[in-house]
């Protein structure tokens, strides 16, 4: 059981814009940064994003974070075919006394 | 080549215990603090434990707390789980993961490809 709530499942088109969204409470997003994950089949973690919206060097501008509140949202505009993985959100919640994950948003490119 | 490579992971009975390596090399191992994170079969991503640079300080998971010991050897830049009384639930793939800082655990820039752990009789 996660204490990060995200939908299972996204998908989109090649080119189209997806979101994926993930939901907390005050005691993690409500009060620290948000950091998301790529999963690609078979492969490591990959940071993807991180405190918000910031992206690592290498990471594509097709990748866009954000915040609001208790909630965050992933946004890839642009979709392709090598963006099918799993993507996790994460940030630190004050009740566990370290990182939270989200259960995971596996992306589908039709 | 920056990169994390863990191993000992295998087939244990429920109560046994395993002892996870994972061998960090090019960059300064000291400097960071690292953590386990695991992945049951099919599941998410779940926290387990993380240690700062200096091994000074140390944190777990609920879950893991009084089973499991994190440490590690700069010298030999290297980081160690050593896992005692498991049970069917610790069964998953086992990540280190290196932070961006040396006390903080936030966030990780950069991850193993995992060792499997499976408890079993």
């Amino acid at each position: 059981q996660s204490e990060l709530t995200q939908p299972p499942s996204a998908s989109g088109t090649p080119g189209q814009r997806v979101t994926i969204s993930c939901s907390g409470s005050t005691s993690n997003i409500g009060s620290n940064f948000v950091y998301w994950y790529q999963q690609l089949p078979e492969m490591a973690p990959k940071l993807l994003i991180y405190r918000n919206k910031e992206r690592p060097s290498g990471v594509p501008d097709r990748f866009s974070g954000s915040k609001s509140g208790t909630s965050a949202s992933l946004a890839i505009s642009g979709l392709r075919s090598d963006d099918e993985a799993d993507y996790y959100c994460s940030t630190w919640d004050d009740s566990l006394s370290g990182p939270a994950f989200g259960g995971g948003t596996k992306l589908t490119v039709l | 080549e920056v990169q994390l490579l863990e191993s000992g992971g295998g087939l244990a009975q429920p109560g046994g215990s395993l002892r996870l390596s994972c061998a960090a090399s090019g960059f300064t191992f000291k400097s960071y603090a690292m953590t386990w994170v695991r992945q049951a079969p099919g599941t998410g991503l779940h926290w387990v434990s993380a240690i700062s640079g200096s091994a000074a300080t140390t944190s777990y998971a609920d879950s893991v707390k009084g089973r499991f010991t994190i440490s590690r050897d700069n010298s030999k830049n290297t980081l160690y789980l050593q896992m005692d009384s498991l049970r069917a639930e610790d069964t998953a793939l086992y990540y280190c993961a290196k932070s961006v800082a040396t006390t903080q655990y936030y966030y990780f820039d950069l991850w193993g490809l995992g060792t499997l752990v499976t408890v079993s009789s």
